[in-house]
């Protein structure tokens, strides 16, 4: 089965600044990478999403970026804010509708 | 707003009750997934269904009973679970992707304390 690493665990950066939290996947098979924002006692929230046939993604302060032939994939998030503050988790997919997550990232931002 | 709705938002059982968990959608989406998140945890898939069906079981005890009686439900039929069972109970949906994952939308989830 597919494992998903994710790192680093705990992020915090200054606002303004820019934050990157990395992921590597281990089946070749995977296709899509969606990365979730879940506030504390929130549901997670899809927030930016990449697919293998594409190496990055931008919206508007996020983007994401892949490296098929290493497998992994980073999020990027720039000018950070105070409301860029909490768990990020990426996941891998193929087929099959089933997803591996990541084991988190939770991102501070300081004012 | 949530377009996937979970009941009830909070629930306190003993280990002897019967209760149930309840999420729908109306995106027209025909999977639906069950998941279990703890505390600083990534969430753990549990169950999927595809096209009302239960396609992914992920060796998940007995004393949850997945049940999907049309396109828009999904319930989690919940019997003598044990205090590790407290958690997040995430309900998700999707489109089908028969090539490829789509994406999944969450509900706010149903938070579970055994008593």
């Amino acid at each position: 089965g597919e494992n998903v690493e994710q790192h680093p665990s705990t992020l915090s950066v200054q606002e303004g600044d820019s934050a990157v939290i990395k992921c590597t996947y281990s089946d070749s098979a995977s296709n899509y990478f969606p990365w979730y924002k879940q506030e504390l006692g929130k549901r997670p929230q899809l927030i930016i999403d990449i697919r293998s046939n594409v190496g990055e993604k931008k919206d508007q302060r996020i983007a994401v970026t892949l490296n098929k032939t290493a497998k992994h994939f980073s999020l990027h998030i720039t000018e950070t804010q105070p409301e860029d503050s909490a768990v990020y988790f990426c996941a891998a997919g193929n087929t099959g509708n089933q997803f591996y997550f990541g084991t988190g990232t939770s991102l501070t931002v300081i004012p | 707003d949530t377009e996937v709705t979970q009941t009830p938002k909070h629930l306190v059982m003993g280990m002897t009750n019967k209760k149930s968990l309840k999420c729908e959608q109306h995106m027209g989406h025909r999977a639906m997934y069950w998941y279990k998140q703890k505390a600083k945890k990534p969430p753990e898939l549990m169950f999927v269904y595809s096209y009302e069906k239960l396609s992914i079981n992920e060796s998940v005890p007995s004393r949850f009973s997945p049940e999907c009686p049309n396109s828009s439900l999904l319930n989690l039929h919940l019997h003598a679970l044990q205090p590790e069972d407290s958690a997040l109970y995430l309900c998700a949906s999707s489109r089908f992707g028969e090539y490829s994952n789509q994406p999944q939308h969450f509900g706010d989830g149903t938070r579970l304390s055994i008593l």
